[in-house]
């Protein structure tokens, strides 16, 4: 079944340290990849998404991805956390089925520590 | 972006009694909607997807009488939860994306979200 992984249930980074959150999919077959943040009590927001073009994308609040085929990994990436990262974030895939559903990873949690 | 608007962000109710969620695109048509339902410290388990005019299509294990999904217009998909129980308490999300442009990639854009509490 397709799935996607999403390695570290919690991540805590230091402000000003690099932040990385990793996703992995599985299919042989290039998915569309998301990435989004949920905020407590809150609907999910788009942080960025690759489909089709340039392997790096960048997204909203500093936030970039890389799709990388050879390792069918989506990484989230920031150079330097800010406080107000903190948050659970989630990748996403959409195999381009008609229904056009999402499958979601089971989420990370990051905290940024002062 | 599209907006996405879901009411109410939160509702306590007695067991028993139905609860009915609406879910509104404010500036899009949403020939699709999602609906998900996040347990704690949990990912969104895709419940059904609904479809303007037509019948919602149910995942494996959820009750389509339980869980009644009404999708009678383009920017309008309602969920009803009836005879709700305590283990019905949880936190209930739509989704909905405009399918019609054909383009797999097209984001998903998120209601709020609903908390459902049941006592």
């Amino acid at each position: 079944a397709q799935s996607v992984t999403q390695l570290g249930s919690h991540v805590s980074v230091s402000e000003g340290a690099l932040v990385l959150l990793r996703c992995n999919y599985s299919s042989s077959v290039p998915p569309y990849l998301f990435w989004y943040v949920q905020y407590p009590n809150q609907g999910l927001q788009l942080l960025l998404k690759y489909t089709t073009g340039a392997t790096l994308v960048k997204g909203i609040n500093g936030f970039e991805a890389e799709f990388k085929k050879s390792e069918t990994s989506f990484h989230l990436t920031k150079p330097s956390a800010h406080m107000s990262d903190a948050a659970e974030y989630f990748c996403a895939v959409n195999y381009g089925g008609s229904q056009g559903n999402l499958i979601f990873g089971k989420g990370t949690k990051l905290s940024v520590k002062p | 972006g599209a907006v996405v608007s879901q009411h109410p962000s939160w509702v306590i109710c007695k067991s028993g009694t139905s609860v009915k969620i609406e879910c509104r695109s404010l500036d899009f048509q949403a020939t699709t909607m999602f609906w998900y339902r996040q347990f704690p410290k949990q990912s969104l388990m895709l419940m059904a997807t609904s479809n303007e005019g037509s019948k919602a299509t149910y995942e494996q294990g959820v009750e389509k009488d339980k869980f009644l999904i009404n999708h009678a217009s383009l920017t309008l998909s309602t969920l009803t939860v009836t005879s709700a129980h305590p283990e019905d308490s949880s936190f209930y999300i739509c989704s909905a994306r405009d399918l019609r442009s054909g383009t797999p990639g097209a984001e998903a854009f998120f209601g709020q979200g609903t908390r459902l509490t049941v006592v």
